[in-house]
């Protein structure tokens, strides 16, 4: 079936420095792929989305590329902020058709010291 | 601009009691509604789906059921609850079948002694 899989955590850095999560996927239909930040004790929000392989994705500073041919969706800043620590998932939906479902990966958490 | 509301804010239960959770969205005709449970430090997992009024599909039994009374309300509910469903609950909507972002609630903390 579909998975993700994800950096395991937790990922502590400090302000400045620069980020990368990882995330791998398995799928054997065309998928889209998303990048969700969730701050403790909120829903997740919806960081972006790259329907489309070899396009990247931004928001906020981060950005990642659907690579299709290593499957991986890395999540990259350049310079991470305080404000920046919470939760990373990475998630894989259907391109067209099919269910609704999104499959989450596990999750990193990021924690960044001033 | 669409609103997403979740009740209550947080629950503690006893086990073997009934339990109903509520999601309205406001702002948006018509939206796909989903449920999800994430346990406490855990990854979320997509439990039902709604298109339409009166119409939900399970994606995982957890012993739960969901309901879709009205157009913009989704209804998660069990009549007896598990120490095993303790987490956080999550309503999100998507705007239309096909679009597959999905916009995510404040949350509702469960815990079950």
């Amino acid at each position: 079936g579909d998975s993700v899989t994800q950096t395991e955590g937790p990922v502590t850095l400090s302000e400045g420095t620069s980020l990368t999560v990882n995330c791998s996927y398995e799928t054997k239909q065309y998928p889209t792929l998303f990048w969700y930040v969730q701050y403790p004790g909120e829903g997740p929000q919806l960081l972006f989305k790259v329907p489309k392989a070899n396009e990247k994705g931004s928001n906020r500073g981060f950005e990642a590329t659907y690579n299709k041919e290593a499957t991986s969706f890395h999540l990259q800043k350049a310079s991470v902020q305080e404000s920046d620590s919470a939760v990373y998932y990475c998630a894989l939906g259907p391109h067209q058709g099919g269910s609704a479902k999104l499959i989450f990966g596990e999750g990193t958490k990021l924690t960044v010291s001033s | 601009a669409q609103t997403i509301h979740q009740w209550p804010v947080a629950e503690i239960k006893a086990v073997g009691s009934p339990l109903s959770l509520g999601c309205t969205i406001k702002g948006k005709s018509s939206p796909n509604l989903y449920w999800y449970w994430q346990a406490t430090g855990g990854t979320l997992q997509q439990l039902f789906y709604s298109i339409t009024v009166g119409q939900v599909e399970s994606v995982v039994q957890l012993n739960l059921s969901a309901s879709r009374p009205k157009d913009d309300q989704f209804i998660l509910s069990t009549e007896k609850l598990l120490l095993s469903h303790s987490g956080f609950y999550l309503c999100a909507w998507s705007p239309y079948w096909g679009a597959y972002e999905q916009y995510f609630g404040p949350g509702t903390r469960l815990t079950v002694l």
